[in-house]
């Protein structure tokens, strides 16, 4: 059974970075796209980007200036940077996996829930 | 980007309706359409992928249809726990892009 579970801080404040990082257990990151979607509370889904071990990333154009990803094999876990934050990165951040056979996004984390603010 | 445009934004319904969701992409993305359910305080559930594939384990109530720019999610025949939002998703290309959502009400 393949699971992934965000982890990172849940309060930050505005021009800080935030960092999350999302572990999986049940598959090995080494295969397939990983990615973060963020949900601002009572709107719709934010897709933000994907990773994969071969080093490609593809980022949304609208947060491509100020976003990071990466994946280490060796913990099985792969992150999100976010920097320059303002309030309306508030928001409950996923992460999912992007099976390539599908192109779905198929296992999803629980979420984590980010607020900024001063 | 492709643009996702699910219609109607809302919708009432009652358990045993049929209904019927619609998604529209700003250009072709061939059958490269997925659709998630998604209950309150929970991750988004695949339900159909490429179109008019059902996900392991989803009942055979949800049905998807559609190519080129529209597509149709339906559920035959409302149950109780369908009550939930259901977004669109294009996987054509990349920056991926999800439907503004659908609330079944």
């Amino acid at each position: 059974q393949v699971q992934l579970q965000e982890s990172g801080p849940g309060l930050l404040k505005p021009s800080e970075t935030l960092s999350l990082t999302c572990t999986v257990s049940g598959a090995s990151i080494s295969s397939d796209f990983w990615s973060w979607i963020r949900q601002p509370a009572g709107k719709g889904l934010e897709w933000i980007g994907r990773i994969q071990t071969s080093g490609t990333t593809n980022y949304s154009p609208s947060l491509k200036t100020r976003v990071n990803m990466s994946l280490d094999t060796s913990k099985n876990h792969f992150s999100l940077r976010l920097n320059s934050l303002t309030a309306a990165d508030t928001a409950i951040y996923y992460c999912a996996r992007e099976y390539t056979n599908s192109r779905t996004l198929d296992y999803w984390g629980q979420g984590i829930l980010v607020t900024v603010s001063a | 980007d492709i643009q996702m445009t699910q219609s109607p934004s809302s919708l009432s319904a009652s358990v045993g309706d049929r209904v019927t969701i619609t998604c529209r992409a700003s250009q072709s993305i061939n059958t490269y359409l997925n659709w998630y359910q998604q209950k309150p305080g929970k991750a988004p559930n695949l339900l159909i992928y490429a179109a008019s594939s059902l996900q392991s384990g989803v009942p055979s109530r949800f049905s998807g249809s559609g190519s080129g720019t529209d597509f149709t999610l339906t559920i035959s025949s409302l149950q109780p726990e369908d009550f939930a939002s259901y977004y669109c998703q294009q996987s054509y290309t990349t920056p991926r892009t999800f439907g503004q959502g659908t609330k079944l009400e």
